[in-house]
Order: C-alpha cells, then sequence, then structure tokens
C-alpha cells in the first residue's frame, strides 16, 4: 500500500529558528514529490521535487529530495510567526492521485 | 475563474440528510479530484475526473457518495443519508494535466449533526 510518513507531527519554535520538517515515501511509482503549506482550508503549493539532489528554494523555504532513501526535507530558515501552518507532503504515484502524508504543524512563537 | 472555487464554505447538515458540494475548477484544467480531510489528518483521495470522465473513484468511502462532472469543468460531490462520519473537510483540486501541481479550493467544512 502506497504510503506517505511525516516528521514530526508537530513542532512548536520560536521566532528566527531554522526547522527541517521530513517526508518519507513508499510507493508504487514514484512521479513527483510535493510539498503544500495548509494555514485555514486551501492547501497552497510550495514546491514540486522530481530529481534527486537538486535543491528548489524559495526565498527562505528550500527542499531536497532523495530518491534513493525514498524522502524529502523542508527547510525554513529565520522563521516567522506567518509560517505558522500545516505542511503536507504527497506524492504524485501515476496513479492518477495523490498520497498525502499527515502533515506537520508548524507553530512559530513570537 | 483565477482560482478553484468550492460551496458552500459550511455547510451543517441532519445526520440522513442529502448534501452536494460544488467545485468550480480553474477555466481549462483538465483534471479534478476531490478530497477529504478529517480533522487533524492529510487529504486522502476520493476520486478523479479527466474532463467529463470519472476515471478513478476508488476513495469514495460507500455507495452513499458519488460525484459528477458532466461537462467537464464543474464538479459535484454528493453525500447521500450523511452519517456523522462523513464530517470533514472536502477539497477539490484542479490541474492542467501533464506533471503540473494541483490547486486546491478553499474546502467546504461539512458538520453532519
Amino acid at each position: 500500500e502506497d504510503k506517505v510518513v511525516q516528521s514530526p507531527l508537530s513542532l512548536v519554535v520560536h521566532e528566527g529558528d531554522t526547522v527541517t520538517l521530513n517526508c518519507s515515501y513508499e510507493v508504487t511509482n514514484f512521479r513527483s514529490l510535493l510539498w503544500y503549506k495548509q494555514e485555514k482550508k486551501a492547501p497552497t503549493f510550495l514546491f514540486m521535487l522530481t530529481s534527486s539532489g537538486i535543491e528548489k528554494k524559495s526565498g527562505r523555504l528550500s527542499s531536497i529530495l532523495d530518491k534513493k532513501e525514498l524522502f524529502s526535507i523542508l527547510n525554513i530558515t529565520a522563521t516567522q510567526t506567518g509560517d505558522s501552518a500545516i505542511y503536507l507532503c504527497a506524492v504524485d504515484n501515476y496513479g492518477q492521485n495523490f498520497v498525502f502524508g499527515p502533515g506537520t504543524r508548524l507553530s512559530v512563537l513570537p | 475563474g483565477a482560482g478553484v472555487s468550492q460551496s458552500p464554505r459550511y455547510k451543517v447538515a441532519k445526520r440522513g440528510q442529502d448534501v452536494a458540494l460544488r467545485c468550480d475548477p480553474i477555466s481549462g484544467h483538465v483534471s479534478l479530484f476531490w478530497y477529504q480531510q478529517a480533522l487533524g489528518q492529510g487529504p486522502e483521495f476520493l476520486t478523479y475526473f479527466q474532463n467529463e470522465a470519472q476515471l478513478d473513484k476508488s476513495g469514495l468511502p460507500s455507495d452513499r457518495f458519488f460525484a459528477e462532472r458532466p461537462e467537464g469543468s464543474v464538479s459535484t460531490l454528493k453525500i447521500q443519508r450523511t452519517q456523522q462520519e462523513d464530517s470533514a473537510v472536502y477539497l477539490c483540486a484542479s490541474s492542467p494535466g501533464g506533471l503540473y501541481g494541483y490547486t486546491f479550493g478553499s474546502g467546504t467544512r461539512l458538520t453532519v449533526v
């Protein structure tokens, strides 16, 4: 059965801290891995990763994929209170749908 | 439209009532997905359309759930005889197809009392 696991499930940090969120997966036919930020209800797209070892970067956020070890990390540097959200990892498995992980709930305290 | 639009935003239904949830995808998007997100969990796949064809409905939890997309644009997710365990946020996402990320709507929060 296709599976995506995220850790930690919950994380509380202070502004300015750097955090690393983890996503590991087991899927039958991997096509891509995606990270989403979910603040209220609509997940918003952050990154799509298809190749190992190539870092994607957007401002203070960056992500990288390791297809050999079947995991990805999402880094957030110099966190701000606006980074507080649930971060979802999803894998596109060519099965015409995404398999989502449970999410990591990040709380950034002032 | 500019994004994926879902309505209603909130729905409270009495147990046993039928509900219909609407999704307006981004114009021209071929692929449309429905997900169910229970509190504290990641979204779980319900069903997938490519244009008007429902290519995968393996995630629908029971025969009380039914989805359609008759003209290949707007989609409706219908839940008959709602039960308390149906309470969740129902997310719709659309994609142009191919290797593109999906755009999600804001979802409909269904509460069955």
